[in-house]
């Protein structure tokens, strides 16, 4: 089956606080990509990262992160010494073809308060 | 480079009526798929067109449909009106498989 859990609803954190979103996936596949979206209030969701499933490398970008791990079957999104602009809804989203033809399922969604 | 556009952005229906939703991709983009949030159900799949054909379909009612044309731009369609039906619908493009995707601003569908 083809899911994506994030567990974590809402997370609250008080500026410069580093913050790690949780997903966890799971596909029958052995070929998939994983990504990340970012969706401000009132705004359309802005692509972050996109990982294959051959490349378990970590990615650092900017005061962005993130940790996959195969074998936890997870994709963490850490954002170090947050700021209110990192203020949004954060989507963790899976692609494969476990259903016949490669479609995208997003999970349900990390809301994160980064207050002054 | 234009964004993804979606027209109307607002639209308000009633029970049993039909409403078309239109997205014009980004230029080059040959994909274009179509997702429906709420804040019940999150964001779930609808369908993804690629060079005017379905390759894949959400778990939807077929009274949800779309197309694509051979500009790429493309259409959703809902008919006989739910008051579920109510959502933010969001159309997605991008280069091809799995490639990221790019949204547009939605369009808030009410249904009363």
């Amino acid at each position: 089956a083809q899911k994506v859990t994030q567990a974590q609803t809402e997370i609250s954190v008080v500026e410069k606080e580093d913050v790690t979103l949780d997903c966890v996936y799971e596909t029958r596949d052995t070929t998939y990509y994983l990504f990340w979206y970012k969706q401000p209030p009132s705004r359309e969701l802005v692509f972050l990262i996109r990982r294959n499933s051959f490349d378990e490398q970590n990615e650092i970008s900017g005061r962005y992160s993130w940790n996959f791990q195969k074998s936890t079957s997870s994709f963490n999104f850490t954002i170090t010494a947050s700021q209110v602009v990192d203020s949004a809804v954060y989507f963790c989203a899976l692609s494969d073809s476990s259903t016949g033809g490669f479609k995208t399922i997003f999970g349900a969604g990390t809301r994160l308060f980064v207050k002054a | 480079k234009a964004g993804v556009t979606q027209t109307p952005r607002y639209l308000i229906k009633t029970r049993g009526q039909q409403v078309t939703l239109s997205c014009s991709p980004i230029s080059g983009h040959r994909s274009v798929s179509w997702y429906q949030q709420t804040p019940g159900q999150g964001l779930q799949f609808l369908f993804e067109y690629f060079s005017e054909t379905q390759r894949n379909k959400g778990n939807f009612p077929g009274r949800f449909s779309g197309r694509q044309f051979s500009n790429s731009r493309s259409e959703m369609n809902v008919s006989t009106l739910e008051l579920g039906d109510s959502a933010l619908y969001l159309c997605a493009s991008s280069p091809g498989l799995n490639q990221p995707q790019h949204f547009g601003d939605g369009t808030r569908l009410s249904i009363l």
